[in-house]
């Protein structure tokens, strides 16, 4: 069955970097794209972006363009995202999810829809 | 950026049915917004129920449907279980974009 496996808690210091992994099995890694949200305590969902596997095109919500970077490794399945120079506020639980379901603007093919979640990966940013 | 709204909280009988919405507050919502609903039980990841307004994953329960209604996405529960006690969300796409609504606290009393 399809599954997305993310560690569970790093502990990082303000200023910092984390690079939160996410290993997919079994499905075809290339035929879908990769979504990032995050959950900060007590609140609602928050969407990252979303990266397409197999071209490589990502897409990031424009309040963390130029903080947070979206990768993958398809010869080990797993799809990364870096956020840079952590702050308190950056504290949350960071969900990757699958992403399937996409349309055609022009030229560009955008990703709509998510199914398989992980189970998140806490990230505490604390001094 | 757009705000996407939903009831911050709502509660339905056992049994009963309950229609939750999606709204955004740039233009009505439509199908070219590929609405999907998210399920998240206290210490759980999100779970998916509809995507593209109103399909269902194989997981769904049948008493699920998506929809649009008055211009907004809408969420609705047929014959509530206690098991179904949960926070939704409701997530728009504007292009490239994507944004999810604040959440709707659901309770089954």
């Amino acid at each position: 069955q399809v599954q997305m496996v993310q560690p569970g808690t790093e502990v990082k210091k303000p200023g910092a970097s984390v690079k939160v992994s996410c290993k997919a099995s079994g499905y075809t890694f290339t035929s879908y794209g990769i979504s990032w949200v995050r959950q900060a305590p007590g609140q609602g969902l928050e969407w990252l972006g979303w990266m397409s596997v197999y071209s490589g095109d990502t897409k990031y919500a424009q309040k963390f363009q130029g903080r947070i970077t979206m990768t993958t490794d398809t010869s080990s399945n797993t799809a990364y995202m870096e956020v840079r120079n952590l702050r308190s506020d950056d504290t949350a639980i960071y969900y990757c999810a699958r992403a399937r379901g996409g349309h055609f603007s022009g030229d560009s093919y955008f990703y709509h829809a998510v199914d398989v979640w992980g189970q998140g990966t806490t990230v505490i940013v604390s001094s | 950026q757009a705000v996407v709204t939903q009831e911050p909280s709502l509660t339905v009988s056992p049994g009963g049915t309950v229609t939750l919405t999606c709204d955004s507050s740039t233009e009505p919502v439509t199908r070219g917004h590929y609405p999907c609903w998210f399920q998240q039980k206290p210490g759980q990841a999100p779970r998916t129920l509809i995507y593209e307004t109103t399909n269902k994953h194989s997981w769904t329960p049948a008493r699920f449907s998506g929809s649009l209604l008055g211009g907004r996405a809408a969420l609705t529960l047929s014959g509530a279980q206690p098991e179904d006690e949960a926070e939704y969300f409701c997530l728009l796409s504007y292009g490239a974009t994507w944004v999810f609504g604040g959440g709707t606290k659901l309770t089954v009393l």
